[in-house]
């Protein structure tokens, strides 16, 4: 079964502060996602990465960055944390074949 | 890029009738079409998907209908149970790149 893995559930940081957000998958596979949910707002696309150091934005890059070094690792990057950065983020992984999204279990973020 | 709409966003039945989740895209070029049912607390986990050369799919209580010519696609969900209560994403994506999500719907099911 596809695992993939966010290493923190919860996170508080402060406002200005730099956060990495990290998720592992351990099926190989090509394409590697980073998600925001707010509630009523759906999933949201930051970041889409369909290769080793090969990344391209979604819909809402702003404030963020991602550091793909290693197929299985994907690394959500905020440079200087903002409290509307407060949110659930979403790993997911999939095959560049075709196959569907496997998401991780998520990761709270809070900034204050 | 894609836009995908989603209705109902919230959505209350009695146990053992019928739901109905719709969800509109606005790419043509848009080929899978995903439903992800989240869990309270939990990840969003896959239950059915459609690919734009079929128009319906089953799976015991559930099915999805896709309308390639009006852009729509549809989750339906029968005999419903306490259980199957949680919040549903649509999404669509074209070759299984970037994915796109409705906003969500809650169903509550009603013991």
């Amino acid at each position: 079964d596809v695992k993939v893995t966010q290493s923190s559930r919860y996170l508080v940081k402060r406002t200005g502060e730099k956060v990495f957000l990290e998720c592992v998958q351990d099926m190989d596979h090509e394409n590697m996602f980073w998600y925001r949910q707010d509630p009523g707002l759906g999933l949201r696309l930051i970041y889409f990465s369909y290769d080793v150091k090969m990344k391209e934005k979604g819909d809402i890059p702003e404030g963020y960055s991602v550091s793909r070094e290693k197929k299985e690792r994907f690394s959500l990057i905020l440079e200087s944390a903002s409290t509307n950065q407060t949110s659930m983020y979403l790993c997911a992984s999939n095959t560049r074949g075709g196959s569907p999204l496997h998401f991780g279990n998520g990761t709270r973020l809070t900034v204050t | 890029g894609e836009n995908v709409e989603q209705h109902p966003s919230t959505l209350s039945v009695q146990e053992g009738d019928s739901a109905v989740i719709k969800c509109t895209y606005s790419d043509s070029a848009s080929n899978y079409f995903p439903w992800y049912k989240q869990e309270l607390g939990k990840r969003p986990q896959l239950i059915i998907d459609i690919r734009s050369n079929v128009g319906e799919k089953k799976d015991q209580r559930i099915a999805v209908t896709l309308n390639k010519t009006a852009k729509h696609f549809s989750l339906h969900i029968t005999e419903t149970q306490p259980e199957d209560s949680a919040v549903y994403f649509c999404a669509a994506t074209y070759n299984f790149n970037k994915f796109y999500f409705g906003s969500g719907t809650k169903l509550n099911v009603k013991p």
